[in-house]
């Protein structure tokens, strides 16, 4: 697609349950950042991956979240046993490789709205 | 630690008046500055880039300023319409390469009314 793409757009899910996450980012974008957004905050960071290995996952708020890119194209965000305060809109963002003035522009996809009753 | 702080919070104008969004980082040592729009329940849509060896960007209406060495930057908005009420973020990224996190203000709450 011409854009980045997550799925689910909104998920329901009860506390203690697994969700998944995933993020098709655009071809070609070999860095892929993940942000988790609450209600009236800008993004925060999560993790990034350049190609399939995670670059940096300092942003990961504990070992309850994890985060794979097997082939280095789409990723996936796993939440175990989520607790409600993991409310929040999760946001997918790709950036492609190389010189030139736009170098590191992210680009970024509609979020995954996740909600945990 | 970067910290990016944006004022004002939220701001509502009349259409057509000329404004002025502000950013503010802490350390210096930046490798770009990107300024994002975001409708409400949507993603963000890229504005403008500005690498840190430049001063200033421009889109149509928009002119983006960086300060590097007192760590601020500005977006203007031109002749604005209703069209242009958003939620206004600004983001930098800190460590001297493409790649790596950004960091984000909470973002400025634009309302301009007909």
């Amino acid at each position: 697609g011409a854009g980045v793409s997550q799925t689910p757009s909104n998920k329901v899910t009860e506390k203690g349950k697994y969700v998944e996450l995933r993020c098709d980012p655009i071809s070609g974008h070999t860095a892929l950042y993940w942000y988790r957004q609450s209600l009236g905050q800008g993004p925060e960071f999560l993790i990034y991956f350049q190609g399939t290995g995670a670059a940096d996952d300092s942003g990961l708020p504990n070992d309850r979240f994890f985060a794979v890119r097997p082939e280095g194209s789409v990723s996936t965000l796993k939440i175990q046993r989520t607790e409600r305060g993991d409310s929040a809109v999760y946001l997918c963002a790709s950036s492609p490789r190389g010189g030139g003035p736009n170098t590191g522009e992210l680009f970024f996809g509609e979020g995954s709205r996740l909600t945990v009753l | 630690k970067q910290e990016v702080t944006q004022i004002p919070a939220a701001l509502s104008v009349p259409e057509g008046e000329n404004l002025v969004l502000n950013c503010s980082f802490t350390d210096s040592a930046i490798y770009n500055l990107q300024w994002f729009r975001q409708d409400p329940g949507k993603g963000l849509t890229s504005l403008l880039l500005i690498q840190s060896s430049q001063r200033e960007q421009t889109s149509g209406r928009l002119n983006a300023s960086l300060d590097k060495s007192s760590g601020r930057s500005t977006l203007y908005i031109a002749a604005s319409q209703p069209g242009d009420s958003a939620t206004y973020l600004c983001a930098v990224r800190t460590g001297g390469t493409s790649y790596g996190k950004l960091t984000f203000g909470q973002g400025t709450i634009l309302t301009v009314h007909p």
